[in-house]
């Protein structure tokens, strides 16, 4: 069966730093393109970052681009988010997901997201 | 950037049918997904290229995707149905959703 878990959010001051992970499990992690998406709180999904299945290209929002670091470790199945400069409209549930094997592209597994609180 | 239109909330009584739709521009050009997110929950994919239900969704889940609009039918409607609704497409590599529609069964 396939798991994605998020770990690593948490309360953190504007301006400061957060690293989120998601560990897979369940299928070949190598073999998927994954994202992150967030939630801000009682508002709609908004995608954030997305790697390929070698890491090796990365894409991100334009809301958080020069901010916001996406890696993955196919060796260990994680994926992670460093989050830089961090501010109070970052606050959100972040999910990682898996895009199917395509075409056609969609998010066929979520995590179940882990909460980001930017306050002082 | 490309953008989607969901209209925020659909109501329909218990058994029947709900439509959901998505605008943006040429969207029927390419495949558009559906998610449904209940209250506390991960969002959960209910169709994708534009008609297909991944396995184990119900079959009153269905899709269609043309000109400018896609559509979220749900037929039979139950009220475990009641939750919101995301559409999604591409924008080159990044994903765009719509704001999203919430269903109310009343």
């Amino acid at each position: 069966e396939v798991y994605l878990v998020e770990s690593g959010g948490g309360l953190v001051q504007p301006g400061g730093s957060l690293r989120l992970s998601c560990a897979a499990s369940g299928f070949t992690f190598s073999d998927h393109w994954v994202h992150w998406v967030r939630q801000a709180p009682g508002q709609g999904l908004v995608w954030v970052s997305r790697a390929n299945s070698d890491g090796t290209s990365i894409a991100y929002a334009d809301s958080v681009k020069g901010r916001f670091s996406m890696q993955r470790d196919n060796a260990k199945s994680t994926l992670y988010l460093q989050m830089n400069t961090l501010r109070a409209e970052d606050t959100a549930v972040y999910y990682c997901a898996r895009e199917s094997l395509g075409p056609p592209r969609a998010f066929d597994f979520w995590g179940l997201g882990t909460l980001v609180i930017v306050s002082s | 950037s490309y953008e989607l239109t969901q209209p925020p909330s659909v109501s329909v009584s218990p058994g029947q049918t709900a439509s959901i739709t998505c605008s943006g521009n040429k969207l029927g050009n390419q495949y558009t997904s559906w998610y449904q997110q209940k209250p506390g929950q991960s969002p959960v994919l209910v169709i994708y290229q534009d008609n297909k239900r991944p396995s184990g969704v119900p079959e009153r889940f269905s899709g269609s995707n043309s000109g400018n609009t896609a559509t979220l039918t749900i037929s039979g409607t139950q009220n475990m149905d009641e939750a919101d609704y995301y559409c999604q497409a591409w924008d080159s590599s990044a994903a765009v959703f719509g704001g999203g529609t919430k269903l109310t069964v009343l």
